[in-house]
């Protein structure tokens, strides 16, 4: 059968502006989420990691938070440069898994200078 | 410290061939991954390899398989290609197997005719 793309969200932000890019993750058992950059033609780039047992975490730049009550993360990139442009993942891992993440469907970040 | 590296970036096949990929991890990871990231599905868990064992196993047929060898390196194999098995085949490397972070190679380009 055709092959149907997944619909990216999209946000598109001004230069040195802040972005939120948001992430509902499936499985309340999920205890490990880790946000990835990819740009085109290249493979997902580690950002930051976030374990269950936290709700907040800084990394240079961007910030991840985590709401366990409604399963959702989210990524937030302070003063956005036009670098920042490429689509983002959020990948969740549960337990006894080992290294087994499960992706979300990505969101394509614009950074209009 | 080098990145992941993915061997061949690029690969046309036809339908019925196999085909080999192959990836060596970060110097000191023990855990490799893989993954397939098409348009139509995203990015889908294959399979991991820690210490020459499979330690997990994503939903994909038994066309798919791989290996791990004594020094970390990973191959990974599709046998009696399908035009469905073009996408682009994501290597990753973890220290070890949980709460880890994982580290992403380039992928490889794998197009069925």
């Amino acid at each position: 059968g055709e092959s149907v793309g997944l619909h990216l969200p999209t946000l598109s932000v001004q230069e040195g502006d802040n972005s939120i890019i948001n992430c509902a993750y499936s499985n309340s058992a999920s205890d490990y989420f880790i946000w990835y950059k990819q740009e085109s033609g290249k493979g997902p780039q580690f950002i930051i990691d976030i374990r269950s047992n936290m709700d907040k975490r800084q990394g240079q730049r961007v910030t991840v938070l985590l709401n366990k009550t409604v399963k959702h993360l989210s990524l937030q990139i302070a003063a956005t440069q036009p670098g920042d442009s490429a689509v983002y993942f959020c990948a969740e891992n549960r337990p006894n898994t080992g290294n087994q993440f499960y992706f979300g469907t990505g969101t394509s970040l614009t950074v209009i200078p | 410290k080098a990145g992941v590296t993915q061997t061949p970036r690029y690969l046309i096949k036809t339908r019925g061939q196999q085909v080999t990929l192959s990836c060596s991890p970060i110097s000191g990871h023990r855990s490799v991954s893989w993954y397939q990231q098409t348009p139509g599905q995203g990015l889908q868990f294959l399979f991991e390899y820690f210490s020459e064992t499979q330690r997990n196993k994503g939903n994909f047929p038994g066309r798919f398989s791989g290996r791990q060898f004594s020094n970390s390196r990973s191959e990974m194999n599709v046998s009696t290609l399908e035009l469905g098995d073009s996408a682009l085949y994501l290597c990753a490397s973890s220290l070890s197997v949980t709460y880890n972070e994982q580290f992403f190679g380039p992928g490889t380009r794998l197009t069925v005719l």
